[in-house]
């Protein structure tokens, strides 16, 4: 069985600070992909970015990085030097082999106060 | 490009009506997936199409629901005899293809109130 833990719920910071947004995974498969979505208040979920299980490379894309360690089953997320607009919804989610469709977490809801 | 599109944005019905909720993806995009977003589940996958033939309904919650798609791109989510949990966000997402490291890019959603 597949399943996405996203243990904060909610999550406040103030503005400039750093933040780490967790994500485990459970999964049998040893092929499997990763991915981080961002749900802004409009609502539309926003794509972030997409890992492979063999691709354990850390990632850094401007003010986002995310660590992916297949020992823990961790794929996390770390906003640098927070800013209003990062408020939202961040969804981390699991596709595997054979299967299609996102199995999502619950969500982080990340507010950045001024 | 154009993104995945669906209309309507916002769905008001009486509980017992039914309800059609469309979804227009990504030109060029083969695959195509429904998602429900509700309080009390999340974000779950209700079904998904390769081309014309939707190979996985296992997510679909009852048999009020049914989707079709029809020339490979538009599809319909239909839900019959609306009841009040059936309440929520209906997403559509699109990918080129239905292989699993293809990437979802998503639509703005449905929101449906069932009184």
């Amino acid at each position: 069985a597949q399943k996405v833990t996203q243990a904060q719920t909610e999550i406040s910071v103030v503005e400039k600070e750093d933040v780490t947004l967790d994500c485990v995974y459970e999964t049998r498969d040893t092929t499997y992909y990763l991915f981080w979505y961002k749900q802004p208040p409009s609502g539309e979920l926003v794509f972030l970015i997409r890992r492979n299980s063999f691709d354990e490379q850390n990632e850094i894309s401007g003010r986002y990085s995310w660590n992916f360690q297949k020992s823990t089953s961790s794929f996390n997320f770390t906003i640098t030097a927070s800013q209003v607009v990062d408020s939202a919804v961040y969804f981390c989610a699991l596709t595997r082999t054979g299967a299609n469709n996102l199995f999502f977490g619950t969500g982080t809801r990340l507010t950045v106060i001024p | 490009g154009a993104g995945v599109s669906q209309s309507p944005s916002n769905k008001v019905t009486e509980k017992g009506k039914d309800v059609e909720l469309r979804c227009d993806p990504i030109s060029g995009h083969t695959a195509l997936y429904w998602y429900r977003q509700s309080l009390g589940q999340g974000l779950e996958f209700l079904i998904y199409f390769q081309g014309n033939s939707a190979p996985d309904k296992s997510g679909l919650p009852s048999d009020r629901f049914s989707a079709e798609r029809t020339g490979g791109s538009v599809s319909t989510l239909t839900i019959q005899r609306t009841q009040q949990e059936d309440s929520a966000v209906y997403l559509c997402a699109s990918s080129p293809s239905s292989r699993n490291q293809e990437t979802q890019y998503f639509g703005p959603g449905t929101r449906l109130l069932v009184l």
